[in-house]
C-alpha cells in the first residue's frame, strides 16, 4: 500500500529565500505525482504535475523534480513571498490507483 | 482555472437531518471524487465515479452515499447527519486518463450540532 510523507511540517522563512519541500513515498511505481497548494479553508490548486517517465517540471518560481528510484520528490520555491504562505501537498498515484495524499508542509513566509 | 462548484459553502445543521452536499463540474471530465478533510489533516478518499452510473467506495470508511445520474453532477448524502460527520467535503474532477490533473472545488465545511 502506497504511503506518503512530507517533511517538514512546517516551516518559516523569511521572505526572499529559496525554500524545499520535501515528499517521500514508500512504491516507487509510481503514474504520476501531483503538487497541490491549500489555502486555509479552501480546496486544493494544482501547481505542477510530473509524470514518471519526467525528471522535473517547472512553472514560474516553482521547480518540482521527482527521483522515482529513491521514492522522492521535491519542490523548489525561489524568491518567496508573503503570497506563498499556505500548506503544500503532495500526492502520488500508481498505475491503476487512486491518488495517495501526503499530511503537507504548512509554509509561512514572514514579510 | 477549473470549473468545479461546491454547494453549500458552509452547512450548520442538527443531528439526525438528511443532508445533500452538491458537486457540479463544467468540464465534461469522467472522473469525480469526494475527500474528507478534518482541519489539519489528510486528505481521505470517501467515494469516487469513473462516469454515468459508476461509483465506487474509497479508502476511508463513510456512512454517505454518492450518486451519478449525470457527467456533470456528482452529489453526496447523508441520511442522518452526526457530530462525527463535522469535517470538510472536498469534490475533485479528472479527465478518463491518469495522465491529467486533479481539479478541486472550494469545498463544503459541514459542521452538524
Amino acid at each position: 500500500k502506497q504511503e506518503v510523507t512530507q517533511i517538514p511540517a512546517a516551516l518559516s522563512v523569511p521572505e526572499g529565500e529559496n525554500l524545499v519541500l520535501n515528499c517521500s513515498f514508500t512504491d516507487s511505481a509510481i503514474y504520476n505525482l501531483q503538487w497541490f497548494r491549500q489555502d486555509p479553508g479552501k480546496g486544493l490548486t494544482s501547481l505542477l504535475l510530473i509524470q514518471s517517465s519526467q525528471r522535473e517540471q517547472t512553472s514560474g518560481r516553482l521547480n518540482a523534480s521527482l527521483d522515482k528510484s529513491s521514492g522522492r520528490s521535491t519542490l523548489y520555491i525561489a524568491a518567496s513571498q508573503p503570497g506563498d504562505s499556505a500548506t503544500y501537498l503532495c500526492a502520488v498515484r500508481n498505475y491503476g490507483q487512486n491518488f495517495v495524499f501526503g499530511p503537507g508542509t504548512r509554509l509561512s513566509v514572514l514579510p | 482555472e477549473a470549473d468545479i462548484y461546491q454547494t453549500p459553502r458552509y452547512l450548520v445543521i442538527g443531528t439526525g437531518k438528511k443532508i445533500t452536499l452538491e458537486c457540479s463540474q463544467t468540464m465534461g471530465h469522467d472522473k469525480m471524487y469526494w475527500y474528507q478533510q478534518d482541519p489539519g489533516m489528510e486528505l481521505h478518499l470517501i467515494h469516487y465515479s469513473y462516469g454515468v452510473n459508476s461509483t465506487e467506495k474509497g479508502d476511508l470508511s463513510s456512512e454517505s452515499t454518492v450518486s451519478r445520474i449525470r457527467t456533470e453532477h456528482f452529489p453526496l448524502t447523508l441520511e442522518s447527519a452526526r457530530p462525527s460527520h463535522t469535517s470538510q467535503y472536498l469534490c475533485a474532477s479528472s479527465e478518463w486518463t491518469d495522465r491529467t490533473v486533479l481539479h478541486f472545488g472550494n469545498g463544503t465545511r459541514l459542521t452538524v450540532t
